[in-house]
């Protein structure tokens, strides 16, 4: 089963403007984690923002920032204020429960494309 | 400046041959992780080490072999017996140490295509 949705191949947004990048997810451990990475066409995947499945507030780093619905088992990711540089591969990613060993093991959803024009 | 480094950037393989693919970090990290890229799928997981001399099969292990012989190293060979090898290749670390919130590390891939 698909544990990692991303409906939304691709992505168009004007510069200065914000986007929201959606993501939903399914799991039935009650801890777990989600991150959101950029990958641009040099390939390197970059670590944005993360959001713990007990955190009480929604994340933000930046101009990132992560609408965490939990009931509704999504994690969109916000873009404000969009900038050339913005455009590339997006992925969301979870973690479920790390347990005592303190290894973690991501699975990622398919990626959207986002491309911001001037 | 503490990283994942991958080598080779692009590498072409001919049919029937093994290739290695070589990933190194120099963080620490006592995990480390082998993806698989093609267009349109995300990233599969092929291999995964927790310690050294330790390592477990991901979900598109097969055709692929891996060594855990040094904590900073984690190579990958592609067989002759993967029938289709062409893709976006990502060695990835992470800490065991309060890992929580910090992810993955992520090298800068290896493209590799059959020829």
């Amino acid at each position: 089963a698909q544990k990692i949705t991303q409906t939304q191949p691709g992505m168009f947004v004007q510069e200065k403007e914000a986007v929201t990048l959606d993501c939903t997810y399914d799991t039935s451990d009650p801890s777990y984690g989600l991150f959101w990475y950029k990958q641009p066409s040099s390939g390197e995947m970059i670590f944005l923002i993360y959001q713990g499945s007990y955190d009480q507030q929604n994340a933000t780093e930046g101009r990132y920032s992560l609408n965490f619905q939990k009931a509704r088992k999504s994690a969109n990711l916000v873009i404000s204020a969009s900038q050339l540089g913005d455009s590339a591969m997006y992925f969301c990613a979870m973690r479920e429960g790390i347990g005592n060993t303190g290894f973690q093991k991501l699975v990622f959803g398919t990626g959207t494309r986002l491309l911001v024009s001037p | 400046d503490g990283g994942i480094t991958q080598s080779p950037k692009y590498l072409f393989r001919k049919e029937g041959q093994n290739v290695t693919l070589s990933c190194e970090q120099n963080l620490n990290h006592d995990a480390m992780y082998w993806y698989r890229q093609d267009p349109g799928q995300g990233l599969r997981l092929i291999y995964y080490s927790q310690i050294v001399n330790d390592f477990q099969k991901g979900d598109i292990a097969e055709g692929y072999s891996v060594s855990r012989e040094k904590k900073e190293s984690f190579p990958l060979t592609v067989t002759s017996a993967q029938k289709n090898p062409t893709a976006f290749y990502l060695c990835a670390s992470s800490t065991v140490t309060n890992p929580v919130g910090y992810g993955y590390t992520f090298g800068s891939g290896t493209r590799l295509t059959v020829v």
